[in-house]
């Protein structure tokens, strides 16, 4: 299973573009890339899902470059209940495994 | 649609004991995953039924068993206690496969 690597933690201010960057180095053919969001005390809840290049839904977007070695999801103008623990996952596409890193604790302050 | 249900929400047992937790997933899927929540190891996979048979299972010991009926819904036991299997414990429901994993609240067990 690939393993991926994101920062432990990152600071924003409300209304800024928010860009965590995640690293997937031993991706394989088949997967594919998961961002999920979780709050405290609730289970993680699903943001976006890509292949290559760049996919955005209302919520978020989601870069991946050509090698598919690394991702970056993109959050526009946060706000304050953006702040949760953002995961990086690259699916299994055998079965619904998820596998999950210890993800980006984001705190977005006034 | 109603989300996925875990029920109960809280739960505080004492080493030794065994414990029963149970998930219904969102109508229509079949894949049902469990996943333990600690903050020493964070979110790991237990198992993951589909169509009633354990298709995934990860790196728990033997304590740790499931099962899915054939309405979907799923069932998690965990035999003999211990300290360490203090978690929230989180049942996600799917589609086929590699699909949008919709998460219930999950369980949060004390073993004491």
């Amino acid at each position: 299973l690939a393993k991926t690597t994101q920062p432990i933690s990152m600071d924003s201010y409300e209304g800024q573009e928010v860009n965590i960057t995640c690293s997937h180095n031993n991706i394989a053919t088949n997967d594919y890339i998961t961002w999920y969001q979780q709050f405290p005390s609730q289970g993680p809840r699903f943001i976006i899902q890509g292949y290559k290049t760049k996919v955005t839904n209302e919520v978020a977007s989601l870069f991946i470059p050509a090698d598919r070695k690394s991702s970056t999801l993109s959050l526009p103008r946060v706000s304050l209940s953006d702040t949760a623990v953002y995961y990086c996952l690259v699916a299994n596409n055998a079965g619904n495994m998820l596998t999950f890193g210890g993800g980006t604790r984001l705190m977005v302050k006034p | 649609k109603a989300g996925v249900t875990q029920t109960p929400r809280y739960l505080i047992k004492t080493r030794g004991q065994q414990v029963t937790l149970s998930c219904s997933p969102i109508s229509g899927h079949r894949s049902v995953s469990w996943y333990q929540q600690t903050p020493g190891q964070g979110l790991q996979f237990l198992f993951e039924y589909f169509s009633e048979t354990q298709r995934n299972k990860g790196n728990f010991p033997g304590r740790f068993s499931g099962r899915q009926f054939s309405n979907s819904r799923s069932e998690m036991n965990v035999s003999t206690l211990e300290l360490g299997d203090s978690a929230l414990y989180l049942c996600a429901s799917g589609g086929l496969a590699g699909n949008e994993q919709f998460f219930g609240p999950g369980t949060r067990l004390t073993v004491l």
